[in-house]
């Protein structure tokens, strides 16, 4: 069954530092998402991305972060200067769009910022 | 705005007994609606979805919900759990397409032997 694959499933980055977390959605989905859920807390929604551009972006996804599409597979999500606050598990989800379509998720990238 | 009330954040249960799961929802427009399982330490994953027809569905692995919409909830059953259901799970709200899933706070169902 095709996957969402998420990589990598920890990250540790000093404070200040930039990182980058990887996704390859499903191959002929159109619509790509990052959430994120912070340890104890319900899972948040922060952007959503489709024909190479943010659709919708939540008051979580500030300057400070980015998405991007860099070629056919991959869908990143950029954060330029963590903070601690941003410490959380980070999940990719994509669906095909179509009518009433659904969203599948990675098993996600759990940030830890220092 | 589309919310997600999940009115219990921990269920407690001995295996083997009925089990249910409370989802309300509050959209003033169509929505779809989802519950989602995280198992320790893995990703989400579907168990069941409400897009549209009967109002109640179900899952491969035996919980079923049920979409009330005079109630506006979708509350998430399973007559007899096992130890393996022991998770979080997540009621998600989408008002459809490419909308994004607006999630309740979780309920965590912790199954005792």
């Amino acid at each position: 069954e095709p996957e969402v694959t998420q990589t990598p499933s920890h990250q540790v980055t000093q404070m200040g530092q930039e990182v980058i977390l990887r996704c390859v959605p499903i191959s002929n989905h159109l619509y790509f998402y990052w959430y994120r859920q912070i340890l104890g807390q319900k899972v948040e929604f922060l952007v959503s991305f489709y024909n190479n551009e943010i659709s919708e972006k939540s008051e979580i996804f500030d300057d400070q972060f980015s998405v991007e599409r860099p070629d056919g597979s991959n869908f990143t999500l950029k954060i330029r200067s963590t903070k601690l606050e941003d410490s959380a598990m980070y999940f990719c989800a994509s669906s095909d769009g179509q009518g009433m379509s659904i969203q599948y998720f990675g098993a996600g990238t759990r940030l830890s910022v220092l | 705005a589309q919310s997600v009330t999940q009115l219990d954040s921990q269920v407690p249960v001995f295996e083997e007994a009925p089990v249910e799961l409370r989802c309300n929802y509050s959209s003033s427009v169509s929505v779809y609606l989802f519950w989602y399982v995280q198992y320790p330490n893995q990703g989400l994953q579907l168990l069941l979805k409400y897009l549209s027809g009967s109002t109640l569905v179900e899952s491969i692995n035996g919980f079923e919900a049920e979409f009330n919409k005079s109630q506006t909830s979708f509350h998430l059953r399973k007559p007899s759990v096992h130890i393996s259901d022991t998770a979080e799970y997540f009621c998600a709200a989408s008002s459809g397409g490419y909308n994004k899933l607006i999630f309740g706070a979780g309920t965590r169902l912790a199954v005792h032997p």
